[in-house]
């Protein structure tokens, strides 16, 4: 099954707007990783997080890495039309080591 | 463009057939992995090679198999295909071999359709 949690599963956001996606396991986890997938393409690498508590920007986006290592964000500021896609969050499994995807977080962007 | 090439893209076929789903990773990567993406489940991890070898199982049917041959190209086969195996299959390369540290890069995915 599922060894991440993520949550939303959709969201509408007003373009302009802020939002956050999240992403919790059940273990503790040694990395997490996250990736955007746009309609019709294919999961693109976005910021791996290792550390506990760690926190990346890339510009508009935030990444950060809870002080258990059990959950994850993604914050995204003043939300563009390109913003659209579904972010997904990985961990390793811990049966197979190998990253496993939560559902994913689709994102609307409302103009 | 992630570097990694997928063929076909789009492939129909019948209840009980077979095909195969051919992956080149980037130049430089000898491990390849496979996903499968459905809406229901998500993207499901089936199994990784690297340099040959197969290094990871995952969620893989026993009519699925895989390998990869010396040039690093990835073949996944499927095989009695049924309904439910219709799905976008993913390939991705990767430098490292093992556990989950490093990027994935995906190709573009195969999608199947089983009608």
């Amino acid at each position: 099954g599922q060894q991440v949690m993520q949550i939303p599963q959709y969201q509408h956001v007003q373009e302009g707007e802020d939002f956050t996606t999240y992403c919790n396991s059940s273990t503790t986890l040694s990395n997490i990783q996250w990736y955007k997938q746009r309609p019709g393409g294919h999961p693109v690498f976005l910021i791996q997080l290792v550390k506990s508590g760690e926190v990346k920007k890339q510009k508009r986006l935030t990444f950060q890495f809870g002080e258990a290592k059990k959950n994850s964000s993604l914050h995204i500021t003043a939300t563009q039309t390109t913003d659209v896609g579904t972010y997904f969050c990985a961990g390793p499994h811990s049966g197979n080591n190998r990253l496993a995807f939560g559902k994913g977080n689709q994102v609307v962007v409302i103009p | 463009d992630s570097g990694v090439t997928q063929t076909p893209k789009h492939l129909i076929t019948a209840t009980g057939q077979r095909v195969t789903l051919r992956c080149s990773p980037r130049s430089g990567d000898l491990s390849v992995y496979w996903y499968q993406q459905s809406l229901d489940q998500g993207l499901q991890f089936l199994i990784q090679y690297y340099n040959g070898e197969e290094r990871a199982k995952g969620n893989i049917l026993e009519r699925f198999s895989a390998q990869q041959f010396p040039d690093l190209h990835s073949e996944l086969n499927l095989s009695s295909l049924e309904l439910g195996d219709s799905a976008l299959y993913f390939c991705a390369s990767s430098v490292e071999g093992g556990g989950t540290t490093g990027e994935l890069f995906f190709g573009e995915g195969s999608r199947l359709t089983v009608l």
